[in-house]
């Protein structure tokens, strides 16, 4: 059975960086593709970012390009996303997915979710 | 960017009833289009990849069609537990972009 679980989510003040993790197990971590997807309070999805299963590819929206890096360790079943620069518009549950090839964003499995708070 | 343009944004139907929620695409996506099920408090759930293939585990009253630009999500009768938000998605290229989502409510 597939199961991802995120973690790192908190409050913090604008400006200020923060790291969310992705465990994942029941699957061959690295023959597929991850991505986080961000939803802020009362709207709607938001893909934020996507890593290969080789790690060698990303793709990042513009409202996070230059901010946040996505990244991913193999040899420890993790994704990761670092977030800098924070600001109250990143406040929202943020999701990681898996994708169902090596490459590319169609999801087929998602996590539970944790949420981040930027607020002074 | 490619949008998504989801309708309706809302739609009130009974248990039993055959719903049809229609998603188009600002511009040719072939058929690289997801849809999902979201219930309040919860993760998203994969239904549809492909346009038109069902995810593994997801009932059978459930199903997609279309290509190029316009899509549709069928869910043929009705259950309790279908009263959700769905959102499609395009993931024929980057940014991915999803449909604002359709809020389907008990009658």
């Amino acid at each position: 059975e597939v199961q991802l679980l995120e973690s790192g989510g908190g409050l913090v003040q604008p400006g200020e960086s923060l790291r969310l993790s992705c465990a994942a197990s029941g699957f061959t971590f690295s023959n597929y593709a991850m991505s986080w997807v961000r939803q802020a309070p009362g709207k709607g999805l938001e893909w934020v970012s996507t890593i290969s299963g080789g790690g060698g590819t990303t793709h990042y929206a513009d409202s996070v390009k230059g901010r946040f890096t996505i990244s991913r360790d193999n040899s420890k079943n993790t994704l990761y996303l670092q977030m800098n620069s924070l600001r109250a518009d990143d406040t929202a549950v943020y999701y990681c997915a898996k994708s169902a090839m090596v490459r590319g964003a169609n999801f087929d499995n998602w996590g539970q979710g944790t949420l981040v708070t930027v607020s002074s | 960017d490619i949008q998504m343009t989801q309708s309706p944004s809302s739609l009130s139907a009974s248990v039993g009833d055959r719903v049809t929620i229609t998603c188009r695409a600002s511009q040719g996506i072939s058929n690289y289009l997801a849809w999902f099920q979201q219930k309040p408090g919860k993760a998203p759930k994969s239904l549809i990849y492909a346009a038109s293939s069902l995810q593994s585990g997801v009932p059978s009253n459930f199903s997609g069609s279309g290509s190029g630009t316009d899509f549709t999500l069928t869910i043929s009768s009705l259950q309790p537990e279908d009263f959700a938000t769905y959102y499609c998605q395009q993931y024929n290229s980057y940014p991915i972009t999803f449909g604002q989502g359709t809020r389907l409510e008990i009658k």
